[in-house]
Order: structure tokens, then C-alpha cells, then sequence
């Protein structure tokens, strides 16, 4: 079945450094990728979507800038969070939908990485 | 934008016991997904409805659709220890599959051996 390969699974980071979250489609080509935030006991809320190519779309309330989407290649989606603070601390999932992933309809997820900003 | 309510949040029960959740919406759904979220998991997908009034059957498992593509429910029979975790239910924003995948606020299961 489809994977969605995502790490680092877990980073504790200084308040303002950045960190970067990979997700790579191991055996399928993803051209486009959801990336959610998780807080603790709540639902995925969606971030943004990346695409392969052309600039990420950002949900309502999404700080651009604060969290840095690139869809370098088809195999390749990162999430940056820059100037990471404590409120930032979550769990960040990325997913392919089930176009790009094959045998079936449902979406591919990550891992999930769990930040802490200390 | 498109949301989909999902009811009760929490839910304890004896192993054995019944288990339902339900999700709601206000317009109507193209189609309806289903996943589970094992504590520190991520989400893995059951299963997905796309017709009216349709229900499938995984096991213990039971999903259905609603007539008007308005709500949907899962419930499990005979609960077991391994069905712990949080039940999402999804839909795409967009029409078909592979549109953003909106989710509803799940429900925890809790079961008791």
C-alpha cells in the first residue's frame, strides 16, 4: 500500500529557532499534500496544501510566513515552522490524497511529528 | 466553509458493549470517510461512502450514509479492548476524493476489560 514517510517523529526545539518537517511519498508520486496541526484531545485542523510546482495554499488564519510549505519534487513536501514559539508546540501530520496514492480511496498519512518548543 | 459535526466526544464503555458515533452536516456531502486514530497514532482510513442510504460492513464494524448525503454513523459491535482510539469522520471540500479532507471533531473511545 501507499506510504507516506514523515520525520523527524518527535523535536524539541528552543523558542525562535525554526525546524523542518519532511514527508516524503515512498512509492508513489505525490503531487499534492495536506499538512495538519493536532492539538492534544482535538481534530486535525488543516494548515495548508502543497503542490508540486506552484506555491502552497494556506487556510484561514495560516501565518504564511510563520510556517514555510515547499513541494520541492513529487516524492518531497516540507513544513517549516520559523521563529517557533510554545504555542506552536503540536502535532504536525502531512497526507496524501488518494489519487496520488494507490489501492484505494483513503488518505495517506504520515507519521505525525510532535513539537515542543521549550 | 464546510463542516461536519461529530457526536458524542467522548465515550466509555464495557468491553462488550456497543459503541456509535454519528457526524452531521449542513450540506450535502459528496462522499463521507472514516478513520482511526490510535493514541500517538496517526490516522489510518476504514472506509469511505459515497452513495445515499449506503451501508458497509467491516467485521464488527457497520457504517452508514444517510438518504439526504447529510450524516453519517459507524457503530461497532461487541466492543473489544483493540477498538480504543478516536473515530474520525472526514469529507472532501471538494466535489470527489481528493480534495482537502475536512474532519470532524472525532470521538474517543474508552473501553473497559
Amino acid at each position: 500500500g501507499a506510504v507516506v514517510s514523515q520525520h523527524p517523529s518527535w523535536v524539541i526545539c528552543k523558542s525562535g529557532t525554526s525546524v523542518k518537517i519532511e514527508c516524503r511519498s515512498l512509492d508513489f508520486q505525490a503531487t499534492t499534500m495536506f499538512w495538519y496541526r493536532q492539538f492534544p484531545k482535538q481534530s486535525l485542523m488543516l494548515m495548508a496544501t502543497s503542490n508540486e510546482g506552484s506555491k502552497a495554499t494556506y487556510e484561514q488564519g495560516v501565518e504564511k510566513d510563520k510556517f514555510l510549505i515547499n513541494h520541492a519534487s513529487l516524492t518531497l513536501s516540507t513544513l517549516t515552522v520559523t521563529s517557533a514559539h510554545p504555542e506552536d508546540s503540536s502535532f504536525y501530520i502531512c497526507s496524501a490524497p488518494p489519487k496520488a496514492a494507490p489501492g484505494g480511496y483513503g488518505y495517506t498519512f504520515g507519521s505525525g511529528t510532535r513539537l515542543t518548543v521549550v | 466553509g464546510q463542516q461536519v459535526m461529530q457526536i458524542p466526544q467522548y465515550q466509555h464503555v464495557q468491553e462488550g458493549e456497543d459503541f456509535t458515533t454519528y457526524c452531521n452536516s449542513s450540506t450535502t456531502l459528496s462522499n463521507i470517510q472514516w478513520y482511526k486514530q490510535r493514541p500517538g497514532g496517526h490516522p489510518v482510513f476504514l472506509i469511505q461512502l459515497v452513495k445515499s442510504g449506503e451501508v458497509k460492513k467491516q467485521k464488527r464494524l457497520t457504517f452508514q450514509f444517510g438518504e439526504a448525503k447529510k450524516n453519517s454513523s459507524l457503530h461497532i459491535t461487541a466492543t473489544q479492548t483493540t477498538d480504543v482510539g478516536t473515530y474520525f469522520c472526514a469529507a472532501t471540500r471538494s466535489s470527489g476524493n481528493t480534495g482537502k479532507l475536512i474532519f470532524g471533531q472525532g470521538t474517543t473511545l474508552q473501553v473497559k476489560p
